[in-house]
């Protein structure tokens, strides 16, 4: 069974411009959630999508956005990008939205900001 | 604001050692998994704990869920470089959709 894919892996981009990453979870998962992740900060929760919905969204500003379509592939787009924005992002896989249900994470897309 | 706190935050031995690594909050949890990251990957889930008091052991790895359910441990015995790598725990509280997640204890064992 195929894990968490995302691409892409790395990405170089300057202030102001914007980016789009995608995630493709484990076939049969329908929760897709998205999570910074920063030196000494931990996992900083982004959103949560289900079956195309978006079930949850964290303390992130306007810019950051996502969708989710119907094979439960997601994107998520940043728009205006500053540096503050450079960091691990990384997409989780889940059978089912419970908080005690197992995450699937993929290897993140490390996003560098000039 | 909800936290987790974990310690130590960096932790570098000897292979052979034995380590405990502590996950702390004043929330209570309905349950709390713990995760261990290795450079350039993903997160990848250890252990789900429930039951206030419950140990579970994964090889080496001890896992404890305080009686009071707002603290916990794992305990690596006689630690090997394939150990090393980011220990992150999260927990599940009633009142948050989200999981709360802590920052992480870096662990380094040297051959």
């Amino acid at each position: 069974k195929a894990g968490v894919t995302q691409t892409p892996r790395y990405l170089i981009k300057t202030r102001g411009q914007q980016v789009t990453l995608s995630c493709s979870p484990i076939s049969g998962h329908r929760s897709v959630s998205w999570y910074q992740q920063t030196p000494g900060q931990g996992l900083q929760f982004l959103f949560e999508y289900f079956s195309e919905t978006q079930r949850n969204k964290g303390n992130f500003p306007g810019r950051f956005s996502g969708r989710q379509f119907s094979n439960s592939r997601s994107e998520m787009n940043v728009s205006t990008l500053e540096l503050g924005d450079s960091a691990l992002y990384l997409c989780a896989s889940s059978s089912s939205t419970g908080r005690s249900s197992p995450l699937h994470f993929g290897n993140g897309t490390r996003l560098t900001v000039t | 604001t909800q936290l987790l706190e974990q310690s130590p935050q960096f932790l570098s031995i000897q292979e052979g050692e034995n380590l405990t690594v502590y996950c702390n909050s004043s929330s209570v949890f309905s349950s709390l998994q713990w995760y261990r990251q290795e450079p350039g990957e993903g997160p990848v889930l250890l252990v789900t704990v429930v039951t206030g008091g419950e140990v579970k052991k994964l090889k080496r790895l001890t896992f404890q869920f305080g009686d009071a359910r707002k603290d916990s441990s794992l305990h690596i015995t006689a630690a090997q470089p394939g150990d090393t790598g980011l220990y992150l725990c999260a927990g599940a509280v009633d009142s948050n959709y989200q999981l709360i997640w802590g920052a992480g204890t870096k662990l380094i064992i040297k051959p």
